[in-house]
């Protein structure tokens, strides 16, 4: 079985404060996902990376920075939280299904900024 | 742009039988699939569909109508753990195989 997991399921944070999220698979996947997930907007990409030291801005990448210097890992960073990023984030990894590239997700960390 | 539609929220009775409908218009396409997600929890991964037309996977099916830019998950003998939000994501064609989700069905299941 496919498992991702993800340093902290609950977090709480100060504004200021900078924010590391951790997310390890253990797959040997190349690509690797974060998204984040809010009512009414479902999960949105902030960043993926399709192999080591490799990244790629997603759809909100603004206030969010990541690192991959381990196939396994890849870490998602806000450098200076805000209270607009208190969220749900999601971390996937993609691996064929069958013939079909899918993504598999870990249980999420609840941030909450104060 | 992208553009994934699916209805907020659903009830259907135990039992029953419930299809929750998703369209789309993405600038590629590599396949639909579909999610569970329990509230607070990860989405898992239930089916996909690449080409047109009814894949099956015990109670749940999934349908693809590639030109008219619709699928649907039917969810048959619905059981109360069935209670879930469903997600419906479009993987974009290209290296990278992005996903783009919509926000996903609310399906509360009643006795």
């Amino acid at each position: 079985d496919v498992k991702v997991t993800q340093s902290s399921r609950y977090l709480v944070k100060r504004t200021g404060e900078k924010v590391f999220l951790e997310c390890v698979q253990d797959m040997d996947h190349e690509n690797m996902f974060w998204y984040r997930q809010d009512p009414g907007l479902g999960l949105r990409l902030i960043y993926f990376s399709y192999d080591v030291k490799m990244k790629e801005k997603g759809d909100i990448p603004e206030g969010y920075s990541v690192s991959r210097e381990k196939k396994e890992r890849f870490s998602l960073i806000l450098e200076s939280a805000s209270t607009n990023q208190t969220s749900m984030y999601l971390c996937a990894s993609s691996g064929l299904e069958g013939y079909q590239e899918t993504q598999y997700f870990g249980p999420g960390t609840r941030l909450l900024v104060l | 742009g992208q553009n994934i539609d699916q209805p907020t929220e659903m009830t259907a009775t135990e039992g029953a039988i419930v299809q929750i409908n998703c369209t789309y218009q993405t600038s590629g396409f590599n396949g639909l699939f579909w999610y569970q997600q329990h509230a607070g929890e990860a989405p898992t991964f239930l089916s996909y569909n690449v080409l047109d037309g009814l894949e099956e996977k015990g109670r749940f099916s999934s349908f693809l109508s590639r030109s008219k830019g619709y699928s649907y998950l039917l969810l048959k003998e619905l059981q109360m753990k069935d209670s879930a939000s469903y997600l419906c994501a479009v993987s974009s064609e290209g290296n990278f195989n992005k996903f783009y989700f919509g926000s996903g069905t609310k399906l509360n299941v009643k006795p």
